[in-house]
């Protein structure tokens, strides 16, 4: 009864592919969060979505483009993959925005560009 | 450009000994502050939240808050070897949703 999964967990690609990552939540939040974590290990937000509708887009590149269907699934799409795209993307949701609201992250997929 | 800072590490502390993590903040409207475990390879997980300035207690973990002094500490008592992780401070401010996270400490607890 996973929270908050995503898939692929690994993903292992050519530079210039386009590739997609899918994420879904079974906890009835409303707010769910793509970031990404580089091989420093910093952790930084890419997007949000509140309800399906896209409240934050952090200086991100136009390559990468987030769906989401529904409030349980945020799916991120990359086009023309390149080295430094290489890193772990975690998916994450809370239950609102508040600034109490904590959030939840998935397992992370593990991209590397080759 | 929000900042949250935390000395990368590692910090060594001996089994059962006080482990003692700080964090510092940059914006002074952040409003809400959290404690993430990160093991090597998996994902962040919740430890702690702090959102008024003091101590909270849970177990072994205190999270403090000095709002004036903008920094957040976290204390694990009686660390254990399965503490060894990364430790990840984490801000938001209350206007709207970014979490901004710190670059995180390293952890190890020897036995």
């Amino acid at each position: 009864d996973t929270a908050v999964s995503q898939t692929p967990k690994y993903l292992v690609t050519q530079m210039g592919n386009d590739k997609s990552i899918k994420c879904e939540q079974n906890l009835g939040h409303d707010t769910m969060y793509w970031y990404k974590q580089d091989s420093k290990k910093f952790l930084k937000i890419m997007f949000s979505y509140n309800n399906k509708e896209l409240i934050i887009n952090e200086t991100v590149p136009n390559r990468f483009s987030p769906k989401s269907p529904d409030k349980a699934h945020l799916n991120l799409h990359i086009n023309s993959l390149e080295l430094g795209d290489s890193a772990v993307y975690f998916c994450a949701s809370s239950r609102g925005q508040g600034g109490n609201q904590p959030q939840h992250f998935g397992d992370g997929t593990r991209l590397s560009i080759l | 450009q929000k900042e949250v800072e935390q000395n990368s590490g590692p910090l060594s502390v001996p089994e059962g000994a006080i482990a003692s993590l700080n964090c510092t903040y940059s914006d002074r409207v952040s409003q809400s502050f959290f404690w993430y475990r990160q093991y090597s390879g998996k994902s962040p997980e919740l430890i702690m939240s702090i959102y008024s300035n003091g101590d909270k207690e849970d177990g072994r973990f205190t999270a403090q808050l000095n709002k004036a002094s903008q920094y957040v500490s976290l204390l694990i008592r009686d660390s254990q070897p399965s503490d060894s992780a990364t430790y990840l401070c984490a801000v938001k401010d209350n206007a709207g949703n970014m979490l901004t996270f710190g670059g995180g400490t390293r952890l190890m607890v020897k036995p």
